[in-house]
């Protein structure tokens, strides 16, 4: 079974630039998560996806960043303008029913670096 | 909010030691428990997870953690570590049976020396 695919896997951008990551989760799968990973630092969940519809999105910083599931399969989240401290690893993940009990798959990440 | 600790920010062992990582979580209520596991260039997988039963649970790789809920633990534990298990190991707790709140700790590198 393929896996979750993200693109790029890494970018470089200059502050007040904006930024987009493309996220395709694995067939089938109902949710999916977007998570901040910042060095050193555990995954930071950003936001959840149930089909099309937000079910969670309580740590996203609105002001800047945004993220859209359309046709509730592959998703993108935009970051518009990039701060300093936005440099960090993005990772997608998905997982079959989004239940607490749930396996989450994850993708490779990509990795932005904010200059 | 719930929270996760890691005890051990780095972890150097020899081949065949014995292995325990601590993970602490904050919240009171029902909780379900993972451990994920990131081997050097490898994405983020699920070494093992407990939601309920038996509070000894075994994952891959020979791995296994143990629930204790009087402590607000999760450690994961193997017997004889191999130097393919270096790697850097998250423990994240859900506190929601609907998926929401998933909150991972900072995380414990583990390095094996052969």
């Amino acid at each position: 079974e393929a896996g979750v695919a993200q693109s790029p896997r890494y970018k470089i951008i200059e502050k007040r630039q904006s930024v987009a990551f493309w996220c395709n989760p694995i067939s089938g799968h109902a949710t999916l998560y977007w998570y901040q990973q910042i060095l050193g630092q555990g995954p930071k969940l950003l936001i959840q996806f149930q089909n099309n519809g937000v079910v969670d999105d309580s740590q996203l910083p609105k002001d800047r960043f945004s993220a859209e599931r359309l046709k509730g399969v592959d998703s993108t989240l935009k970051i518009q303008p990039a701060k300093l401290e936005d440099s960090a690893v993005y990772l997608c993940a998905s997982s079959f029913t989004g239940e607490g009990t749930d396996t989450q798959y994850f993708g490779p990440g990509t990795r932005l670096t904010v200059l | 909010a719930q929270s996760v600790s890691q005890h051990n920010h780095h972890v150097i062992l020899s081949e065949a030691a014995s292995l325990e990582l601590g993970c602490n979580y904050s919240y009171g209520g029902t909780v379900n428990l993972f451990w994920y596991v990131q081997y050097p260039g490898q994405h983020l997988q699920l070494l093992l997870k407990y939601f309920s039963g038996d509070p000894l649970v075994k994952g891959i790789k020979g791995f296994e953690a143990e629930f204790i809920k009087s402590k607000f633990s999760f450690n994961l534990r193997k017997p004889s570590v191999q130097w393919s298990d270096t790697a850097e190991y998250f423990c994240a707790v859900n506190a929601d049976n609907y998926g929401q709140n998933f909150v991972f700790g900072p995380g414990t590198r583990l390095s094996v020396l052969p």
